[in-house]
């Protein structure tokens, strides 16, 4: 079985400034699919950023990217140029290749200040 | 693009009721899921559709949960006698056929639930 493990529970950045978010992740899958989700007060989720396992280039999606280290497990997300819309809840989510189920972290609260 | 849509918002039921919630994914989505998510918590896999088969569940599904998707379109998660232990955001996701990771999962609002 997976586990995925988010040991931030709570984290807040000044508006404009840089946070990263911290994920590891445990399984004995070769190839895998890493996910970050976005949970905003509204509570739908949206998928922030992807990343294949077997691609060493690390994601970027526009402020968003992502470290990922595959032999440490590890697959963090770091947002640049923070706003207050990226206050929300934010998840690290694992699928195994061709698989159906996302496994999901505890989440890591996230406050942007003004 | 409508988005999915979960009914009803907020349910309050006695313990010991059954409830039913319904989702109705995005049109062309033929791939359904369920997922519970506590408070502060991150969603938990409940079930699986493709189609109107259900081809995964989860141990967490026990047997006074049952979910169906008849048509294939829309889908209802129903849970006979109700336990305080159910309260929780119970979220819907459709995707598109294809791999799971070239078509991400879309989620609903959610239906949250209170057992009192």
């Amino acid at each position: 079985a997976q586990t995925v493990t988010q040991s931030q529970p709570e984290m807040s950045v000044q508006e404009a400034e840089t946070v990263t978010l911290s994920c590891t992740y445990d399984t004995s899958e070769n190839n895998y699919y890493l996910f970050w989700y976005k949970q905003p007060p509204s509570r739908q989720m949206i998928l922030v950023i992807r990343q294949e396992a077997y691609k060493q280039q690390n994601a970027t999606e526009n402020r968003f990217s992502v470290n990922f280290q595959k032999a440490a497990k590890s697959f963090s997300l770091k947002i640049s140029d923070s706003q207050l819309g990226d206050t929300a809840m934010y998840f690290c989510a694992f699928m195994k290749d061709a698989g159906n189920m996302l496994t999901f972290g505890g989440g890591t609260r996230l406050m942007v200040k003004p | 693009d409508t988005g999915v849509s979960q009914n009803p918002r907020h349910k309050i039921t006695k313990r010991g009721q059954n409830v039913t919630f319904r989702c109705d994914p995005i049109s062309e989505h033929n791939r359904l899921y369920w997922y519970r998510q506590t408070l502060g918590q991150g969603p938990e896999f409940l079930t699986y559709f493709q189609n109107e088969a259900q081809l995964e569940k989860s141990r967490l599904l026990s047997d006074r949960f049952s979910a169906e998707r008849p048509k294939g379109s829309f889908s209802t998660l129903e849970i006979q006698r109700t336990e305080q232990g159910d309260s929780a955001m119970y979220l819907c996701a459709s995707s598109p056929e294809g791999s799971s990771y070239n078509s991400p999962l879309h989620f609903g609002n959610g239906t949250r639930l209170t057992v009192t």
